[in-house]
């Protein structure tokens, strides 16, 4: 079945510690999203990348990182210059060329902090 | 910019009553818009969308939403919900612009016995 793979389900990171989130699609979409979820905020976008090697920062970019060398993958990275990084983490994608097209979720990652 | 308010952050109701969560949106260009369903600890699941068309649009699980222009609405109805409906409900514009969702706040709905 094609869809959105996160991996971990849960994270646990230390102080001053780079983490990677993983994400893995095989829709064969060219967009992936970012989305950081914390209660009574909804979802806000940290990056996005419509196409391979090319990706722009979403509302709350600072202090994470993102690479799409790949099509199907796009890997977050929380560094330690996020200060506050306990949140629901969630991976979309969806095709481009219209935005009439809906954006598909993975199941998340849940980042605590230790 | 494209914004969207869900004016109620929760929504408790009994079992088999009709619901209704509302969504407001504010937009200078057509729009498309979407409901989205969240159960705990999963991801965003598209419950209906909203492209052109009829303005009533349906899901296969009883949920509704009509889309009214004028008053730049967007709720959504069930006529009687169930236990299983329990879950966060998610209102998104898209945004032909940037290519961006748009997502509200969050519905939590809970259904009670």
């Amino acid at each position: 079945d094609g869809g959105i793979t996160q991996s971990p389900k849960y994270l646990f990171r230390k102080e001053g510690q780079n983490v990677t989130l993983s994400c893995e699609q095989n829709l064969n979409h060219d967009a992936m999203y970012w989305y950081r979820q914390d209660p009574g905020q909804g979802l806000r976008l940290i990056y996005y990348s419509q196409i391979v090697n090319d990706f722009q920062k979403g509302d709350i970019a600072e202090g994470y990182s993102v690479s799409r060398e790949k099509k199907e993958s796009f890997p977050l990275t929380v560094t330690s210059a996020q200060k506050n990084p306990t949140a629901f983490y969630l991976c979309a994608s969806r095709t481009t060329g219209s935005s009439n097209q809906p954006q598909h979720f993975g199941d998340g990652t849940r980042l605590s902090i230790l | 910019a494209q914004s969207v308010t869900q004016l109620d952050s929760q929504v408790p109701v009994f079992e088999e009553a009709p619901v209704e969560l509302r969504c407001n949106y504010s937009s200078s260009v057509s729009v498309y818009l979407f409901w989205y369903v969240q159960y705990p600890n999963q991801g965003l699941q598209l419950l209906l969308k909203y492209l052109s068309g009829s303005t009533l649009v349906e899901s296969i699980n009883g949920f509704e939403a009509e889309f009214n222009k004028s008053q730049t609405s967007f709720h959504l109805r069930k006529p009687s919900v169930h236990i299983s409906d329990t879950a966060e409900y998610f209102c998104a514009v898209s945004d032909p612009n940037t290519d961006k969702l748009i997502f509200g706040t969050g519905t939590r709905l809970q259904v009670f016995p």
